[in-house]
């Protein structure tokens, strides 16, 4: 069964502390990885795409990594911001008909 | 904002109520979906439209209908819904209904069923 499993659910750090968000899958096939960011109410707001031959990617202070081998991801936020405070959501494309599946996400929260 | 717009934001409904979630994207896409994504929960698909034709329909329950009368416009009918129904409704567009073309997201409406 395709699952993607993220750690930790929920994670507090204060403004300008670094952090590290992580994502294990058992898709198969693979096609891409995806991080998404959800504020509280809103949509998903895409981060990063990365393919099978990528082991990183940055997006202004976000840096994703992806080990294909261990099938993991991670998603590297520097100095964190008030407005870093969402849901990370990690998603895996199957491959072939944009199926995605969708990991539970990273409640991350900076506070001052 | 992404280019995907969702109404209305909230809406609460009885059980024997009927209404419509709209869904319009100004991006030139193809492919339209409908997501759930309730508390705690991973998105859940719940259908594709490409090119105006459904399909996908992930074992949805009868009393979701969607419609997609052209490539920008998407809607989710709603009758008899239960309150277990009550969630946040994501509607997404990506250019194909392909794997590597990236899907972007509406603000959501979040519906109440009372």
């Amino acid at each position: 069964k395709n699952q993607v499993e993220q750690s930790p659910q929920s994670l507090i750090i204060l403004e300008g502390k670094n952090c590290t968000l992580q994502c294990n899958y058992t898709v198969s096939p693979f096609s891409n990885l995806r991080w998404y960011k959800q504020d509280t109410g809103r949509g998903p707001v895409s981060l990063t795409i990365m393919t099978f031959s990528e082991n990183t990617k940055s997006n202004g202070r976000y840096t994703a990594t992806l080990d294909a081998d261990t099938k993991q991801s991670s998603l590297h936020i520097t100095a964190s911001q008030l407005s870093d405070s969402a849901s990370y959501i990690c998603v895996v494309n199957t491959g072939g008909g944009n199926k995605l599946t969708f990991g539970t996400g990273t409640q991350l929260k900076v506070e001052l | 904002e992404t280019g995907v717009t969702q109404t209305p934001r909230h809406l609460v409904m009885g059980m024997t109520n009927k209404k419509s979630l709209k869904c319009e994207q100004h991006l030139g896409h193809n492919a339209m979906y409908w997501y759930k994504q309730s508390a705690k929960k991973p998105l859940e698909l719940m259908f594709v439209y490409n090119f105006k034709e459904q399909t996908e329909n992930n074992s949805v329950p009868s009393r979701f209908s969607p419609e997609c009368p052209n490539s920008s416009h998407l809607f989710l009918h709603l009758h008899t819904l239960q309150p277990e129904d009550s969630a946040l409704y994501l509607c997404a567009s990506s250019q194909h209904q392909l794997g590597e073309f990236e899907a972007f997201f509406g603000q959501g409406t979040r519906l109440t069923v009372v």
